[in-house]
């Protein structure tokens, strides 16, 4: 079975400093792997995904991420907070012999200006 | 294309009492599902389906039951409502059913609350 981890219910930066959200995933087989962000009152929508090819994968809004296969972790990062980052993060995997994607429990980003 | 659409937006039930959330979408897309998101808990599989004539369980499926009659529409029934099924639920699809690399397209939520 998959499960992702996602360290952190809360995370608060300044604008302008680095953004770090940290998830790990368990998979017995290759996991594909995405970010979604959630605004207040409104659906999810994808950040970012790795599926298969160059591991650092890059997405909207300046975010990228890095699947470490060794480290199991596919963190989630911005050089530099924008007032408008605050929102939820959602880690999520899934893998090719199933037909269910498994979200972490996600990361709330305050941005302090 | 309107995307995900759900309705409504917002639900109060008693109690032992039934009602249908509604999901379109407009995308031609296989894969169909229903999440419920629960402070603390993130987001969790109710029921999916990879295409029409075509359901099976997630993760938390008890109390709920869904349909598959056309590839646009995916309701998801809730039978008979308990205070522990209050929640928002997400309806996601996606392209294929497949490997599951495609992006999940998100509907805005129904906020259900159970007295």
């Amino acid at each position: 079975a998959q499960s992702v981890t996602q360290l952190g219910s809360h995370v608060s930066v300044s604008e302008g400093a680095l953004v770090l959200l940290r998830c790990n995933y368990s998979s017995s087989v290759p996991p594909y792997l995405f970010w979604y962000v959630q605004y207040p009152n409104q659906g999810l929508q994808l950040l970012l995904k790795y599926t298969t090819g160059a591991t650092l994968v890059k997405g909207i809004n300046g975010f990228e991420a890095e699947f470490k296969k060794s480290e199991t972790s596919f963190h989630l990062t911005k050089p530099s907070a924008h007032m408008s980052d605050a929102a939820e993060y959602f880690c999520a995997v899934s893998v090719n012999t199933g037909n269910q994607f498994y979200f972490g429990t996600g990361t709330s980003l305050t941005v302090i200006p | 294309n309107a995307g995900v659409t759900q309705t409504p937006k917002f639900q109060v039930l008693k109690t032992g009492q039934s009602m249908t959330l509604q999901c379109a979408q407009d995308m031609n897309h296989e894969y169909m599902s229903w999440y419920r998101q629960d402070p603390g808990m993130g987001l969790r599989l109710i029921h999916y389906s990879v295409g029409a004539g075509i359901t099976d369980q997630g993760e938390v499926p008890n109390g709920y039951n869904v349909s598959r009659s056309t590839t646009e529409d995916f309701p998801l029934r809730l039978l008979s409502a308990a205070p522990s099924q209050t929640s928002v639920y997400f309806c996601a699809s996606s392209r294929t059913s497949g490997a599951l690399t495609d992006t999940q397209y998100f509907g805005p939520g129904t906020r259900l609350t159970v007295l």
